[in-house]
């Protein structure tokens, strides 16, 4: 199995507050992705990175931001959580092109 | 807009006939194309992938074919066996674009015993 964490499994927050997911990656892989998972829309990319301090949006990147100082994390932050992002995230790492990516085994972030 | 699309959203196959799985996608940029695989409460997990300089690829009892014309590209599973009963996404990217995955929404596969 690919070397992929993501840190908490499973969190309950209040409306309005920060959150932060984490993705630690052991296999030192250059790209690095966050997902969310919804009900009717499968898998959506938020936000990815290309190296070290070098990220850019997806499609639905509003209300998040990310950050990667080192290779192997790659953090997702909600600065103020709200309902409409209760939701599964997933973290996903790859090598590079023509190469698959791997994928945690995601988060599921409940915003109450 | 989106660019891959899985216009079933489920489908349910008897054990040991053939599952068919169709992709569509808009973007004539992508050039590569993913089959990935999730089960409940699990990250998705990769199956096949295919090369648009390829029009098949076979892994097992896993076959993707690919029509680059028709933008289209299915995944067939012979002979299928309850335990591939799970969410089936398609994905596809491009060069160039940071080898970002674009998935599809998804199909519910369900083998019957």
């Amino acid at each position: 199995d690919a070397g992929i964490t993501q840190s908490p499994r499973h969190k309950v927050t209040e409306t309005g507050t920060p959150v932060t997911l984490r993705c630690h990656q052991t296999e030192n892989h250059r790209y690095m992705y966050w997902y969310r998972q919804d009900p009717g829309h499968g898998l959506r990319l938020i936000h990815y990175s290309y190296g070290v301090k070098d990220t850019d949006k997806g499609e639905v990147s509003d209300g998040y931001s990310v950050s990667r100082s080192k290779t192997e994390d790659f953090l997702l932050t909600l600065e103020s959580a709200t309902s409409s992002q209760t939701s599964v995230y997933f973290c996903a790492i790859m090598g590079g092109r023509g190469t698959e990516a791997f994928f945690g085994q995601g988060t599921r972030l409940t915003v109450v | 807009d989106q660019q891959v699309k899985q216009n079933s959203p489920s489908l349910s196959v008897q054990e040991g006939r053939i599952s068919i799985l169709n992709c569509d996608y808009t973007n004539s940029m992508f050039d590569y194309f993913l089959w990935y695989k999730k089960y409940p409460a699990e990250g998705p997990t990769f199956l096949i992938s295919i090369s648009s300089i390829k029009d098949k690829n076979e892994d097992g009892r896993f076959t993707v074919f690919l029509n680059k014309s028709a933008k289209h590209l299915s995944l067939h599973i012979v002979p299928s066996q309850p335990g591939d009963s799970a969410v089936y996404f398609c994905a596809a990217s491009e060069t160039g674009a940071n080898s970002k995955l674009t998935f599809g929404k998804g199909i519910t596969l369900s083998v019957r015993p």
